[in-house]
């Protein structure tokens, strides 16, 4: 299956600042890659996410960059606030199959310092 | 809409008790997945299915059984209870045509503790 490497594992920025998480996959098929948010003691919720067929995508302060040559892609969070402060796991299908198996990262503990 | 809803909120379990873990979705998705997550651990597939009568094994289905009767529901058995399976429990459902993947949208979770 896909193995989905997440890093870093924990981050901390001053509020204001900017984040990144970055992930790589293994399996050069993957055409889909979500970005997931959890807060403590809810359900992951989607924040964003970036298909095969383009290179970057932005939502307001959030954005994903995809480089399918390297297998990465990672997430940016620009201006960050205290509500910001969550767990973000990153995710990759296993191939072009149109299952929707996807393999998580560990995840990345992200806390914002006002 | 009530999206996708898990039962019960929390449990506790003895060694070797069984029990069921409830998912229900009222968003007309073809698929729904099974989770656990562990501290640190992300989350792990523990079965899905991508319809109704139709079910696969995940990366972590030892000790876990799935049925899928109707698209609605996708309800978790464990038989045998283990320490091993204290966990957070997540159900997952997805809408997902030929050759597009979508979101998946997560339950809030099933807190599970056995001793």
């Amino acid at each position: 299956g896909e193995n989905v490497e997440q890093h870093p594992s924990t981050l901390s920025v001053q509020e204001g600042d900017s984040a990144v998480i970055k992930c790589t996959y293994s399996d050069s098929a993957s055409n889909y890659f979500p970005w997931y948010k959890q807060e403590l003691g809810k359900r992951p919720q989607l924040i964003i996410d970036i298909r095969s067929n383009v290179g970057e995508k932005k939502d307001q302060r959030i954005a994903v960059t995809l480089n399918k040559t390297a297998k990465h892609f990672s997430l940016h969070i620009t201006e960050t606030q205290p509500e910001d402060s969550a767990v973000y796991f990153c995710a990759a299908p296993q191939g072009g199959s149109t299952l929707g198996r996807l393999y998580f990262g560990r995840g990345t503990q992200l806390t914002v310092w006002p | 809409n009530a999206g996708v809803t898990q039962t019960p909120k929390f449990r506790i379990l003895k060694i070797g008790q069984s029990m069921t873990l409830q998912c229900a979705q009222d968003m007309n998705h073809n698929y729904m997945y099974w989770y656990r997550q562990d501290p640190g651990m992300g989350l792990k597939l523990i079965y899905y299915s991508v319809g109704a009568g139709i079910t696969d094994k995940g990366e972590v289905p030892n000790g876990y059984n799935v049925s899928r009767s109707t698209t609605e529901d996708f309800p978790l058995r464990l038989e045998l209870a283990a320490p091993s399976q204290t966990s957070v429990y997540f159900c997952a459902s997805s809408y997902t045509r030929q050759g597009a993947r979508e979101t998946q949208y997560f339950g809030p979770g099933t807190r599970l503790l056995v001793l």
